[in-house]
């Protein structure tokens, strides 16, 4: 089975420019988070799509914004970037059910995108 | 909230030493929980995993037990490779937060021959 896969690996940006990211989910998994990963640091949750539909958001503006496509894969947009969302960004996919959408398995993760806002 | 908390770090040990790396939560009823391990310029890959309360969680040496009782899943190994150098997080995934993980800080372990 393929893993998950995130695109680009690496990207350096100018603040005030907007970036998209692209992740590419396991087959078989229909939901898809977003985790930013400052240096040093563990990972932030950002937001979670479920069948193309935002499905949980953590403490990030709306200049940080997610689609999901029928095939599951994922895009992470970010306007008007700052210097301090230089970070790790890490796709996850899993395979959601039950109407807690409780997990109890682990998530997949992909190798991440290294943004750097200069 | 839900929150995770992981000893401080760096851990630095020998070859063949014995690991521990302590890990305690907060989160209202029974989260699940895990470890994970990202090694350089990697993402994070599951170590392993415990979704209630006595389970014990395993994989490639590596252990951790749930306790309830003291909201702890300390990662345990007896004896380190040099290959388990790489950053462990804990986190948790909590019922009321649906399906997001909380991490904790992680902690750097590098183990020398």
């Amino acid at each position: 089975e393929t893993g998950v896969t995130q695109s680009p690996t690496h990207l350096i940006k100018t603040r005030g420019q907007q970036v998209t990211l692209r992740c590419s989910s396991q087959s078989g998994h229909n939901t898809v988070s977003w985790y930013q990963q400052a240096l040093g640091q563990g990972p932030q949750f950002i937001f979670q799509y479920y069948r193309e539909e935002e499905n949980g958001r953590g403490n990030f503006p709306p200049r940080f914004s997610g689609l999901q496509f029928p095939n599951y894969s994922s895009e992470l947009n970010v306007n008007a970037l700052e210097l301090d969302d230089s970070a790790l960004y890490l796709c996850a996919s899993s395979l959601a059910g039950g109407q807690t959408m409780k997990f109890r398995y682990g998530y997949t993760f992909g190798s991440g995108t290294r943004l750097t806002v200069v | 909230g839900n929150s995770v908390t992981q000893m401080e770090g760096p851990v630095t040990l020998s070859e063949e030493a014995f690991l521990t790396i302590n890990c305690t939560y907060t989160a209202t009823g029974y989260p699940s929980l895990f470890w994970y391990v990202q090694y350089p310029g990697e993402g994070l890959q599951l170590l392993l995993k415990a979704t209630k309360a006595d389970d014990k969680g395993s994989n490639k040496g590596f252990e951790a037990t749930y306790r309830k009782e003291t909201t702890s899943f300390h990662l345990e190994k007896g004896s380190v490779q040099v290959s388990d150098s790489a950053v462990y997080f804990c986190a948790l995934s909590g019922l009321t937060s649906g399906s997001r993980l909380t991490f904790g800080e992680g902690t750097q372990l590098t183990v020398n021959p």
